[in-house]
């Protein structure tokens, strides 16, 4: 089954540029994977879906300053602009049919401080 | 605009059957398919399992042997019970909607883009 790593933490300056990883195993390198932002105490909130080549589909209301790219197994979220409002945990996750079996996992998330 | 709001039983002794319900409010019930993922305190998000307006399921083998979901379409509801729950179960338990996206014009599996307020579950005896 695919794993998706990602560092515990992270942080940069208000209104700085930050940018997230989430590198899946190495036999699952091409999936597609999503990114969720979690605020303190509230609901994980879809921003994006990205694809291997980098393309992606972002959710309703998500600014322009949040971009996905990927390289290899990385698959990268970037904030430009840090508000204190993007303190949060993000999360990676990625649904798939293995032998004829659907799952979803994510992976540990990585708590964004913003100094 | 679309919402969820669930609801059940906030605390269960070891052994006891966890018991959750989410109602769709707003949009269409039957064109998605409907997931519960939980958040032990402190720890990740782990997927539960989906279900559709149909009743058909997948589930988390990790979890498979306890997970009962259901559906009753007519009320825009779907429902989770976990049998015979440890300390371990002990999470904020989310209902999701998962919507099918298009990454240029292609179908490229879903994503949980509605998400209920989160109940916290606690198991303890």
């Amino acid at each position: 089954l695919p794993v998706l790593t990602q560092p515990p933490s992270a942080s940069a300056l208000l209104g700085a540029s930050i940018k997230l990883t989430c590198t899946l195993s190495s036999e699952h390198s091409t999936y597609t994977i999503e990114w969720y932002r979690q605020r303190p105490g509230r609901s994980p909130q879809y921003i994006m879906k990205i694809k291997s080549d980098g393309s992606h589909s972002k959710g309703d209301g998500i600014p322009d300053r949040f971009m996905g790219s990927s390289s290899g197994a990385d698959r990268y979220l970037t904030l430009s602009n840090l508000q204190s409002d993007d303190e949060a945990e993000y999360h990676c996750g990625e649904g798939h049919k293995i032998d004829g079996q659907v799952g979803y996992v994510f992976g540990p998330g990585t708590k964004v401080t913003v100094l | 605009q679309v919402q969820l709001q669930q609801w059940g039983a906030g605390l269960l002794k070891p052994s006891e059957t966890l018991s959750l319900t989410c109602a769709v409010y707003g949009g269409s019930f039957s064109d998605y398919y409907w997931s519960w993922i939980r958040q032990p305190p402190g720890k990740g998000l782990e997927w539960i399992g989906e279900i559709n307006h149909s009743g058909s399921t997948n589930y988390n083998p990790s979890l498979k042997s306890r997970v009962t979901m259901s559906v009753d379409a007519s009320k825009k509801q779907f429902s989770l019970k976990l049998r015979s729950v440890t300390a371990a179960d002990t999470a904020v338990y989310f209902c999701t909607r998962e919507r099918p996206i298009t990454i240029i014009g292609r179908q490229e599996g879903g994503a949980f883009d509605i998400w209920g307020q989160g109940t916290m579950v606690t198991v303890s005896s």
